[in-house]
């Protein structure tokens, strides 16, 4: 069975260029979340869409990061521009949610970005 | 134990003893609770959950702990296995009958002496 996937699994850029990380989520799945991990912060919550629609992107940084969600089968992340401080793995994670149920996440691989 | 600084706190096992990670959480509100397991350049990975009207959960080799009281949790692994060596979180989240974010603690890593 086909998980979250995520791409690039790798990303090296330099500061002031723009970053779009993707995330295809399990199908079926109506929520999607992205997390930043970082040693010094750990696992940061930036966004997540329920049904397409985000819910609560009040763990995004800043302006200079966006996400949306087309459809349910796609989303992405896109940082514009890029600082070195954005370096860390951006997870996305998927999760099937109704009423009465826990909503278990579903994590990818992660993508990991280096900014120089 | 939860960590604030660059590194995780690690605790040091040897194979085959059993193993005792401790949580602290911070929400009085929150009634669900989550122990994920991440592997070195994978993403996390549920281990277990439990319900805060429990107070004890047992999986395969896996035993989850809540003292809602002391808002502490703990994950207890039995018979202790290299393939166990990992960062292990564990989240919380309120209102499990809501689509609420999981908020995850910092992680503790677990090693596994041969």
């Amino acid at each position: 069975d086909a998980g979250v996937i995520q791409s690039p699994r790798h990303e090296v850029t330099e500061m002031g260029q723009e970053v779009t990380l993707r995330c295809k989520p399990i199908s079926g799945h109506n929520s999607l979340f992205w997390y930043r991990q970082t040693m010094m912060r750990g696992l940061e919550l930036l966004i997540y869409f329920n049904n397409n629609v985000p819910i609560d992107d009040s763990g995004m940084p800043e302006d200079r990061f966006s996400a949306k969600m087309p459809n349910a089968s796609f989303s992405t992340l896109k940082i514009q521009p890029s600082e070195p401080r954005d370096s860390a793995v951006y997870f996305c994670a998927s999760s099937l949610y109704y009423r009465g149920n826990t909503g278990e996440l579903f994590f990818g691989e992660g993508s990991r970005l280096t900014v120089l | 134990g939860e960590s604030v600084g660059l590194h995780l706190p690690t605790l040091s096992v040897q194979e085959g003893d059993n193993s005792i990670i401790n949580c602290a959480y911070s929400n009085s509100a929150s009634d669900y609770f989550i122990w994920y397991k991440q592997e070195s350049g994978k993403g996390p990975q549920f281990i277990i959950d439990i319900r805060s009207n429990m107070d004890k959960r047992q999986g395969q080799r896996v035993t989850v702990l809540l003292n809602k009281t002391v808002k502490h949790l703990s994950l207890q692994i039995a018979a202790t296995q290299p393939g166990d060596s990992a960062v292990y979180f564990c989240a919380e989240k309120s209102a499990v009958g809501a689509n609420s974010k999981l908020t995850f603690g910092k992680g503790i890593t677990l090693s596994v002496r041969p």
